[in-house]
């Protein structure tokens, strides 16, 4: 398995332009999302989805846009670039867990990143 | 919305000295995930906890979930060179959203 991939490693974009960032994992997970992480903040949630055709809000969504057309792939479109949008951004999947805790999902497992500037 | 604050924000220490780091939350937590961070790298699971009072180890790592469920610490016993990175707390809020510390940055001398 391949686990979690994000294209591209490394983008620089153009204040006004818009990209979309790509996330695929072969693991067949029911919950994806994506997160951004910035220096001293930790990560913070952009969307998720819990499945196919199924996408929520996370802490930061505003810039941003996502689709879940099948349970492999979850892009997240960025429609007008800002500076305030440079960063490091992550795409994470789980499993849906049986047994242990009330949580629904467990265990996150991470892409590489993506690393963006906007200029 | 929901926080995690964790402490302390860096460390630096002796190789083969013991760490040990937490996180705090006003909220209660179900699940705990702690993780690391290496340099250009996506975060790794290192352990999950799963039941208040939960003690788990993971060779020299060990892990508690807080009896309130409100907080979790992370020892590191006899550190080593490849220790060095960034740690960070995480709990799922609720059934659908992970939430995440602001990390410890683990840096060891010689």
């Amino acid at each position: 398995n391949a686990g979690v991939t994000q294209t591209p490693k490394f983008q620089v974009l153009k204040t006004g332009q818009s990209m979309t960032l790509q996330c695929a994992q072969d693991m067949n997970h029911e919950y994806m999302s994506w997160y951004r992480q910035d220096p001293g903040m930790g990560l913070r949630l952009i969307h998720y989805s819990v499945g196919a055709g199924i996408t929520d809000q996370g802490e930061v969504p505003n810039g941003y846009n996502v689709s879940r057309s099948t349970t492999e792939d979850f892009p997240l479109r960025l429609l007008s670039a800002a500076p305030s949008q440079t960063s490091v951004y992550f795409c994470a999947s789980s499993p849906k867990h049986l047994g242990q805790g009330p949580s629904s999902y467990n265990e996150q497992f991470f892409g590489p990143g993506t690393r963006l500037t906007v200029l | 919305g929901q926080q995690l604050n964790q402490s302390p924000q860096s460390m630096f220490i002796q190789e083969g000295e013991d760490v040990s780091m937490n996180c705090t939350s006003s909220s209660i937590f179900n699940t705990w995930l702690w993780y690391k961070q290496d340099p250009g790298e996506g975060p790794v699971l290192l352990i999950a906890l799963y039941k208040a009072g939960e003690l788990t180890s993971n060779g020299r790592l060990t892990a508690q979930f807080g009896i309130t469920r409100k907080d979790s610490f992370l020892n590191i016993s006899a550190s080593i060179p490849s220790d060095v990175g960034i740690y960070f707390c995480a709990g799922w809020a609720g059934a659908q959203k992970l939430v995440f510390g602001q990390g410890t940055r683990l840096t060891i001398n010689p």
